[in-house]
């Protein structure tokens, strides 16, 4: 099993319909992340938790919303979804330590 | 935030080894080097890091010029498998995977 699972792994919605992306950890770490992945552009940092009680707005994060349910869980949810919302959406894991641990993505289209 | 400079894409034969640049002119004295690949269809992970010395692991080498401003990653003999885009990104922290940022890095080809 993977360490970094995202589900769905690609998903078609409507404009204006709410859908949540949803990643869970093995891993044990305390660190979660979600990126953006648009082509040209890199990855970009939306949300990121450093435990169950923390949440803090990364570069990108108008429009989007998280949810961190357990240390294992973190969630990510677009309220009204738009078609610039269309992407690659990674979550990642950390400890501190010198790794990033990401998951495979989910491509998400906004129609 | 420092940045750097990769070139777009870079090809390399199969079994030669591959030097991938990276130019960061405005690193500051605290900023340590990232280097992630992401292979097709997968998400980044982690290859090598460094600060000052150049640093060796199973998967590459990391060599860091004196004055810092650039490094390469050296990869000793190129597989198939190791066609992806690679990422160079500087963290002023000693352990990277805090809010990593990501440019769009450099796309190597391996030629069979």
């Amino acid at each position: 099993d993977a360490d970094v699972t995202q589900t769905p792994r690609n998903r078609i919605t409507k404009t204006g319909k709410r859908i949540m992306l949803e990643c869970s950890q093995t891993k044990g770490h305390d660190r979660m992340y979600w990126y953006r992945q648009d082509p040209g552009l890199g990855l970009r940092l939306i949300y990121y938790s450093f435990d169950v009680k923390d949440i803090n707005k990364g570069e990108i994060s108008d429009g989007y919303s998280v949810s961190r349910q357990a240390q294992a869980k973190f969630s990510l949810s677009l309220e009204s979804a738009i078609p610039n919302q269309t992407a690659l959406y990674f979550c990642a894991t950390g400890d501190g330590g010198t790794e990033a641990f990401f998951g495979q993505g989910t491509r998400l289209t906004v129609v | 935030d420092a940045k750097t400079t990769q070139p777009n894409s870079m090809e390399s034969n199969e079994e030669e080894p591959v030097h991938l640049p990276c130019n960061h002119s405005t690193i500051s004295g605290t900023d340590y080097i990232h280097w992630y690949r992401q292979l097709p269809s997968q998400g980044p992970e982690y290859v090598i890091h460094g600060l000052t010395s150049n640093v060796n692991n199973r998967m590459a080498s990391l060599a860091i010029a004196e004055d810092r401003k650039s490094s390469t990653l050296i990869l000793h003999r190129a597989t198939l498998r190791d066609a992806a885009v690679y990422y160079c990104i500087l963290s002023d922290r000693p352990f990277g995977n805090e809010k990593l940022t990501f440019g769009t890095g450099t796309r190597l080809t391996i030629i069979p």
